[in-house]
């Protein structure tokens, strides 16, 4: 069974840059998703990376503050969010896409955006 | 504002159903079979409960079953048990690689 593990919490000023990551047992071909979950509120998918060839597809409201990249040699996922404001605050979960349902999921990463 | 449309909650008795209801457009959730179903506690990561509109992956309840007609998918939860008292959440593929996810229901077992 295919396992996601993410990276540790993070706190970052309003302005800077997170990058988190998503280390897979395997990629197996399947390409991997980043939602998002404000407190309190519900999901927000923020794109996806295709592990073969790195294709990327970002959803609109994050054009240009986000950028996810691969390491097939450590089955890693990395998305980095620029440029960060208070509304960024929220749990990150990757997650495994098996035919634009996900399957399998990380167990989210914290990152709190407060000066 | 969510792209797809879920009532903020439902509820219902133990062992009866309760049915969720998925609101898309014809771009959507009524162009592709690509339906799926979360469902989260507090704290936790979702789960994959449906996709493709109505399969189930291996290991959950068969009391979990997924539909569609035209622009809206459905989720219902029959035999009502406690432990099924949890957030869910409905995604459908958009097109263009996109996906779309839904408010959330919190469902309430009374």
């Amino acid at each position: 069974q295919v396992q996601l593990v993410q990276s540790g919490a993070e706190v970052k000023e309003p302005g800077a840059s997170v990058k988190v990551s998503c280390k897979a047992s395997a990629f197996a071909g399947h390409a991997i998703t980043w939602v998002r979950q404000a407190p309190g509120q519900g999901l927000e998918w923020t794109g996806w990376i295709n592990t073969n060839n790195g294709d990327v597809k970002y959803g609109q409201e994050f054009q240009g503050r986000v950028t996810m990249t691969r390491d097939t040699f450590t089955s890693t996922v990395y998305m980095e969010l620029r440029n960060l404001r208070s509304d960024d605050t929220a749990v990150y979960y990757c997650a495994r896409a098996y035919f634009y349902s996900l399957d399998v999921w990380g167990q989210g990463t914290t990152v709190t955006v407060s000066s | 504002q969510s792209a797809l449309t879920q009532p903020p909650s439902a509820s219902g008795s133990p062992g009866q159903s309760v049915t969720i209801s998925c609101t898309g457009s014809s771009s959507d959730v009524g162009a592709y079979k690509y339906v799926s179903w979360y469902q989260q506690y507090p704290g936790k990561a979702p789960k994959l409960m449906i996709y493709e509109v109505s399969k189930r992956p291996s290991g959950v309840s068969d009391r979990f079953s997924g539909s569609k007609s035209g622009n809206t998918a459905s989720l219902t939860v029959s035999g009502l048990q406690a432990e099924d008292e949890a957030n869910y959440y409905c995604s459908s593929y958009g097109g263009s690689h996109n996906l779309l996810l839904g408010g959330g229901t919190k469902v309430t077992v009374l």
